[in-house]
């Protein structure tokens, strides 16, 4: 079973505030991805990368940077956190047709 | 560019079925995937599809029409454990890179 692991699981973060969040897989997945889920939106790609290194920008990348600097890791980053960036951010990494998910992160800016 | 489309929210009874709908328009269709999503949990995977036809794997089923760009979950013999959120996701072939469009998701609650 494929592991995709996901820190921090909540966070209260400040307006203008830097905000970093990390997946880690275990499985050696090529590709990885960022979405954000909001009631009413559903599951949004912001970023998405197929190898270390390299990032793709997805459907929603604005405000976000990402960063894969290596197989197993893949961060994003909030450098100014606004009001419209509270959501719960999903990591995946991706096996021939599935995504494997990690658990969540519930990000409340305020 | 593509859109997927699912209805919000479905009701139905203990021990009978329901029906998870899905539409989508794209430029390149390249394979639809169906996640379940329990409350506060992560999606997991149920099941893809790129051919016509009934895929039968049992408690849920799929179907696919790629000439009218729809697919629906079939859900069998409901018990209240399979009240969450179903995900419908299309792959859209662009560029060789695979990146999944979800629709908003189908919220089933399964009645006594």
């Amino acid at each position: 079973e494929a592991a995709v692991t996901q820190s921090p699981r909540s966070k209260v973060a400040v307006t203008g505030g830097k905000v970093t969040l990390s997946c880690h897989q275990t499985n050696n997945h090529d590709y990885m991805y960022w979405y954000r889920q909001d009631t009413g939106h559903g599951l949004r790609l912001i970023h998405y990368s197929y190898v270390a290194d390299s990032t793709e920008k997805g459907d929603i990348p604005d405000g976000y940077k990402a960063s894969r600097p290596s197989q197993e890791n893949f961060s994003l980053i909030l450098e100014l956190a606004s009001l419209s960036q509270t959501a719960v951010y999903f990591c995946a990494s991706r096996s021939q047709n599935t995504l494997y998910f990690g658990a969540g992160t519930r990000l409340s800016v305020l | 560019g593509q859109g997927v489309e699912q209805p919000a929210k479905l009701m139905s009874v203990e021990g009978t079925f329901a029906r998870v709908n899905c539409t989508y328009s794209t430029s390149g269709f390249n394979g639809l995937s169906w996640y379940q999503q329990r409350e506060g949990q992560a999606p997991v995977f149920l099941s893809y599809v790129v051919l016509d036809g009934l895929k039968d794997s049992g408690h849920f089923s799929t179907f696919l029409s790629r000439s009218n760009g729809y697919s629906y979950l079939l859900l069998t013999e409901l018990q209240i454990k399979d009240s969450a959120s179903y995900l419908c996701a299309v792959r859209e072939t662009s560029g060789g890179n695979y990146k999944p469009t979800f629709g908003k998701g189908t919220s089933l609650v399964v009645h006594p």
